[in-house]
């Protein structure tokens, strides 16, 4: 692994179900993010993890949860997907505040 | 919810062409500006981080300034090549407490036609 991961990298979900998406790094950066993009909203933060163990409410967190058991993982879990979490997901992880953020290649999620 | 603006949403330009554009964030709290390069169907790629009122950072022929007090950053471009075509953002990072969070703006489409 070179950098941070997600999976999968399309997904189309019923509505109802359950899904969670995956992202890996291996920086071992300490902070770690999940945006979604949306057309004319640009990157919206979802969740954010400023250490392993520890996690925080970003812009747009209701039906989505997330867990931090290590440094290295940050799953994203929607307990009942709805249409209007149809969107691409973006995965970024930081060394510490204010520096850059790395982000994944995206997972894009149709839920119909 | 902070305040970050970008302007122009979008932008067309020549191959050749010098270009600039702009973000706009809160002027009070400062901790951080980002600016990243976000090609179609790629993810965001960082250009600069910004820290100190009049920073100004240079990669190639992109180079970026920052205001902090009155709360601007100009990012420009200089002899625009079709390869510079794609959505640039800026991100401000406030200074309250230990959060992480960046606050993006929603970009610029930047479309450079040879």
């Amino acid at each position: 692994i070179a950098g941070i991961t997600q999976a999968p990298t399309s997904q189309i979900l019923a509505a109802g179900r359950r899904m969670t998406l995956r992202c890996t790094q291996d920086m071992r950066h300490n902070a770690m993010y999940w945006y979604r993009q949306d057309l004319g909203l640009g990157l919206r933060l979802i969740h954010y993890s400023n250490t392993a163990g520890t996690t925080g409410k970003g812009e747009v967190p209701d039906g989505y949860s997330v867990s931090r058991a290590n440094t290295d993982d940050f799953p994203l879990t929607l307990a009942s997907a709805v249409p209007s979490q149809t969107s691409v997901y973006f995965c970024a992880s930081s060394d510490s505040k204010g520096t850059t953020q790395y982000f994944g290649p995206g997972t894009r999620l149709t839920v119909l | 919810i902070l305040n970050v603006e970008q302007s122009p949403q979008s932008l067309h330009v020549q191959e050749g062409d010098s270009t600039n554009f702009t973000c706009s964030f809160p002027s009070s709290n400062f901790y951080a500006l980002h600016w990243y390069r976000w090609e179609t169907a790629k993810s965001p790629e960082a250009l600069f981080v910004m820290t100190l009122n009049g920073d100004e950072k240079k990669k190639g022929r992109i180079s970026a300034t920052l205001n902090t007090k009155e709360g601007y950053s100009y990012l420009y471009i200089k002899g625009s090549q079709p390869e510079d075509s794609a959505t640039y953002l800026c991100a401000f990072l406030n200074s309250g407490g230990s959060n992480y969070k960046l606050t993006f703006g929603k970009g610029t489409l930047l479309t450079v036609n040879p």
